[in-house]
């Protein structure tokens, strides 16, 4: 059980387009998703918290308007990259709080390439 | 949440057991510690956690210090792919998780 899904697992997209991943949790229900972006060599840095039906909590230092975070349902989270630039280039990691057992689930990843 | 110092890397051989030490000396009384481990390019995987006693699953054991101050995750019988970056992290309640530095481990053949 604590399946978390997340699609794609990698995309390449043009600077200025916008890019959507999703987050599922396939066999519980996950009132809070964590959204991470790790860089290179580097550990996961944590980017928001986002809650179902509520609006996402951002770190410091993470640009809301430019990383759009959406819970409209205890089962999916989605992450908007939009006006994307080859910075933004990393691998986005979600994860998923709903087992007490285990903590969070985290999802297998999206590598990011902004071209 | 109290911060983790973990050694940045370690080897061992296949076959032995693998001991990753975790120090968290400003534990308070109602964190816990977790282990997770991450193979490259992937998320991370849940490995065991703890409050004060020792556990142990199909994975793993974790002792923790009557203290509480350190821990220390054994993999007993180290397999290649046991080969990864190993994050010791101490939260309370419903805190998100903060990943440190971790320890790469390399299980040599």
């Amino acid at each position: 059980g604590a399946v978390v899904s997340q699609h794609p697992s990698w995309v390449i997209c043009k600077s200025g387009t916008s890019v959507k991943i999703e987050c599922r949790s396939l066999d519980f229900q996950a009132t809070t998703m964590f959204w991470y972006r790790q860089f290179p060599k580097q550990s996961l840095m944590l980017m928001a918290t986002s809650n179902e039906g509520s609006k996402a909590t951002y770190e410091q230092g993470v640009e809301k308007d430019k990383f759009l975070i959406n819970h409209a349902s205890l089962t999916l989270s989605t992450l908007t990259v939009t006006s994307a630039h080859p910075e933004d280039s990393s691998f986005y990691i979600c994860s998923a709080s709903g087992t007490a057992n285990y903590g969070y689930t985290f999802g297998s990843g999206t590598r990011l390439t902004v071209v | 949440d109290a911060k983790t110092t973990q050694p940045p890397s370690m080897d061992c051989a296949e076959g032995r057991a693998a001991n990753l030490p975790c120090n968290h000396s400003t534990i308070s009384g109602n964190e816990y510690v977790y282990w997770y481990r991450q193979i490259h390019s992937q998320g991370p995987q849940y490995i065991i956690h703890g409050l004060k006693n020792n556990e142990t699953n199909e994975m793993a054991s974790l002792i923790i210090t009557e203290d509480r101050k350190s821990s220390t995750l054994i993999l007993p019988h180290a397999t290649l792919r046991d080969t990864a970056v190993y994050y010791c992290i101490v939260r309370v309640g419903a805190n998100n998780l903060f990943f440190g530095t971790g320890t790469r481990l390399t299980v040599i053949p």
